[in-house]
């Protein structure tokens, strides 16, 4: 099993500050690297898919950086609505799709 | 698009099975092409997978889990099944069902339904 960790588990912001968040994966998982945003009470959102590229509809604010281990979801400029928990998900393991355990992201 | 939709029993007592059910709207399971998937999530807790399975029957299940579950899948009624047995307060979560393609990413998901196991 490919087992992704998050870092940090949470984070203070600012409203109009940037935010990075990581990723790791115990073993490579090339890019297939999901994000997902979840708000309180909604399932997730998918946000980023490939480790780069933007689901329909996401805004340009949030990009998404890396290959094989390590993985970045940036957030620039963070706006009221993007105070939530975001999760990784690798899916280069099929069928054990594994998730990391979140980064809760908090308005500072 | 395609919309998918959760439902059954929000209390389960221990020991029984959990049944869920999700109906799938806008496109069809029997085209192929597709996985259709159980994910569950603890309160306060992570994302968890349990399950995937193809219009065929063919299903996948989380290790951890493989011994007390099973998926099935209904086409000429467009929803598919889980099946947990012998439930224990481990087994409180949120379920969600999802669309999956292999070597692919959830998208998209069902709202989710809150399973409560209690006596």
């Amino acid at each position: 099993e490919v087992v992704m960790t998050q870092s940090p588990a949470s984070l203070s912001v600012s409203p109009g500050e940037g935010a990075t968040l990581s990723c790791r994966a115990s073993q490579s998982v090339n890019t297939k690297l999901a994000w997902y945003q979840q708000r309180p009470g909604q399932a997730p959102r998918l946000l980023i898919y490939g480790a780069s590229a933007r689901a329909t509809g996401v805004p340009a604010r949030f990009s998404g950086s890396g290959s094989g281990t390590e993985f970045t979801l940036t957030i620039s400029s963070l706006q009221s609505e993007d105070f939530a928990v975001y999760y990784c998900q690798q899916y280069d393991d099929w069928p054990g799709h594994t998730f990391g355990q979140g980064t809760k992201l908090e308005i500072k | 698009q395609v919309q998918l939709q959760e439902s059954g029993p929000g209390l389960v007592k221990p020991s029984q099975t959990l049944s869920l059910t999700c109906t799938v709207s806008g496109g069809f399971i029997s085209s192929g092409g597709y996985y259709w998937t159980w994910i569950r999530q603890a309160p306060g807790k992570g994302l968890e997978w349990i399950g995937h399975i193809y219009y065929s029957g063919k299903s996948y299940f989380n290790p951890s889990l493989e011994s007390r579950g099973a998926i099935s899948v209904d086409t000429s009624k467009n929803q598919f099944t889980l099946n947990l047995t012998s439930v224990t307060a481990a087994d409180t979560a949120v379920y969600y069902c999802a669309r999956v393609a292999v070597r692919r990413w959830f998208e998209p998901w069902g709202q989710g339904t809150l399973v409560t196991v209690s006596s």
